[in-house]
């Protein structure tokens, strides 16, 4: 059973337009979520995190938003460029974790 | 420069093989990681150490066997007890600190012939 879904597989965007990108997960001893970006054949990088104790994170063009009552949050990148086209994972981990749970990802293409 | 090298970068086994891909780090990190990436998974946790001379069994560890004999280094060797073996290996590192922020090497792409 998924404790990290991201149940869009892909996403495509304007160049220009706002992409934003949503996981859900189960598990409510999560308190700690990230977000990596990974582009085709190589190892993901790590993008934004966010603490349960915070309900929004800013990073330049990077903003992940927490709602933990629905356990849901969301990456929103503003203005979306081409060179964010990419796989997206959402992950999470908890202090009685000693490993991240990764979602399976989700595809974004920004169209020029 | 610091970094997690992995190699070969694509790797092929034949039936019945063992094969190790091979993780380094200079990063000084205490803890390392390794995943398996199949289409439409995500990352699947395959073994996991925190400390050198110590690792734990992560969600999928049936059919490979990993060491932890140097804190730089933590080799991942696929078994012929694996198998469904073809897919993206990916290693990982982390500081104790902050165990979350995990740096990922370039990947290795194990085929089978």
């Amino acid at each position: 059973d998924q404790q990290v879904k991201q149940n869009s597989p892909s996403l495509s965007v304007q160049e220009g337009r706002i992409s934003i990108l949503n996981c859900d997960y189960t598990n409510s001893m999560f308190d700690y979520f990230l977000w990596y970006k990974k582009y085709p054949a190589e190892g993901p990088t790590f993008l934004i995190s966010i603490s349960s104790i915070k309900d929004k994170n800013e990073d330049g063009r990077f903003t992940v938003f927490l709602n933990k009552s629905a356990k849901h949050l969301s990456l929103h990148i503003v203005p979306s460029q081409p060179g964010d086209s990419a796989v997206y994972f959402c992950a999470a981990s908890g202090t009685s974790y000693d490993k991240v749970i990764f979602g399976p990802g989700t595809s974004l293409s920004v169209i020029p | 420069d610091g970094g997690i090298t992995q190699s070969p970068k694509y790797l092929f086994r034949k039936e019945g093989q063992n094969v190790t891909l091979s993780c380094e780090q200079n990063l000084n990190h205490d803890a390392m990681y390794w995943y398996r990436q199949d289409p439409g998974q995500g990352l699947r946790l395959i073994y996991y150490s925190q400390i050198v001379n110590d690792f734990q069994k992560g969600d999928i560890a049936e059919g490979y066997s990993v060491s932890r004999e140097k804190k730089e280094s933590f080799p991942l060797t696929v078994t012929s007890a694996q198998k469904n073996p073809t897919a993206f290996y990916l290693c990982a590192s982390s500081s104790q600190a902050v165990q979350e922020t995990q740096y990922f090497g370039p990947g290795t792409r194990l085929l089978v012939l």
